[in-house]
């Protein structure tokens, strides 16, 4: 079956520091990954695209890599701040069909909290 | 500003009710969808449209029922037929296909 896993517990890091968040899958082969942010009572918030022939992208202090032969995507945030504090989402879009729709499945989050 | 709006904020459903939770964009979006979100669990898609006049049914779509009559809005209507429908509603539309979704903020409905 398809599965995107992401870690459930809590990263707790220093400011400062760099986070970095794990979303693995299996099953899929997507043409695209998102990456999301999402803060309590709140919609996601889109972050960052990456396609299936792209390594790596970068905005501001933000990284993800995307290595299809491992199934893995890493995100990165540098010089973290306690703003940063949210759960982060990762999203595969699946190759389009003929006449579907583009349709994202979503892992399950992990939240971040940034400490001073 | 451009964005979507969803309404209202907090809902109550007596069991046995329909309700209906709104979503409008004015982002001039094809592409809207509707996710359901739980505590500890992934967004899962509900029903999504492609264009005005057609939706399809996404992963959990028993209980539920949209409508696209305009392009700017996608009304979803949770039936007494939905066994547990208390939940975190998310309404969301796609531009270009290379871009992110943009969410709106939200229906937490609850029965009582």
């Amino acid at each position: 079956s398809q599965k995107i896993e992401q870690n459930s517990e809590a990263l707790n890091i220093q400011e400062g520091k760099t986070a970095t968040l794990t979303c693995n899958y299996t099953n899929y082969s997507p043409a695209y990954l998102q990456w999301y942010r999402q803060d309590p009572g709140r919609g996601p918030v889109f972050l960052l695209l990456i396609r299936e022939n792209e390594k790596e992208k970068r905005k501001e202090r933000l990284k993800v890599t995307f290595d299809t032969t491992l199934k893995q995507s890493l995100f990165h945030i540098t010089a973290s701040q306690p703003a940063d504090s949210a759960t982060y989402l990762c999203a595969l879009r699946t190759r389009m069909e003929t006449g579907t729709a583009s349709k994202l499945t979503f892992g399950t989050g992990t939240r971040l909290q940034v400490t001073l | 500003d451009g964005g979507i709006t969803q309404s209202p904020k907090y809902l109550f459903r007596k069991e046995g009710q329909n309700v209906t939770l709104s979503c409008e964009q004015n982002l001039n979006h094809d592409a809207m969808y509707w996710y359901r979100q739980d505590p500890g669990q992934g967004l899962r898609l509900i029903y999504y449209s492609q264009i005005v006049n057609d939706f399809q049914k996404g992963d959990i779509a028993e209980g539920y029922s949209v409508s696209r009559e305009k392009k700017e809005s996608f009304p979803l209507t949770v039936t007494s037929a939905q066994k547990n429908p208390t939940a975190f509603y998310l309404c969301a539309s796609l531009g270009a296909a290379t871009s992110g979704y943009t969410f709106g903020s939200g229906t937490r409905l609850t029965v009582v």
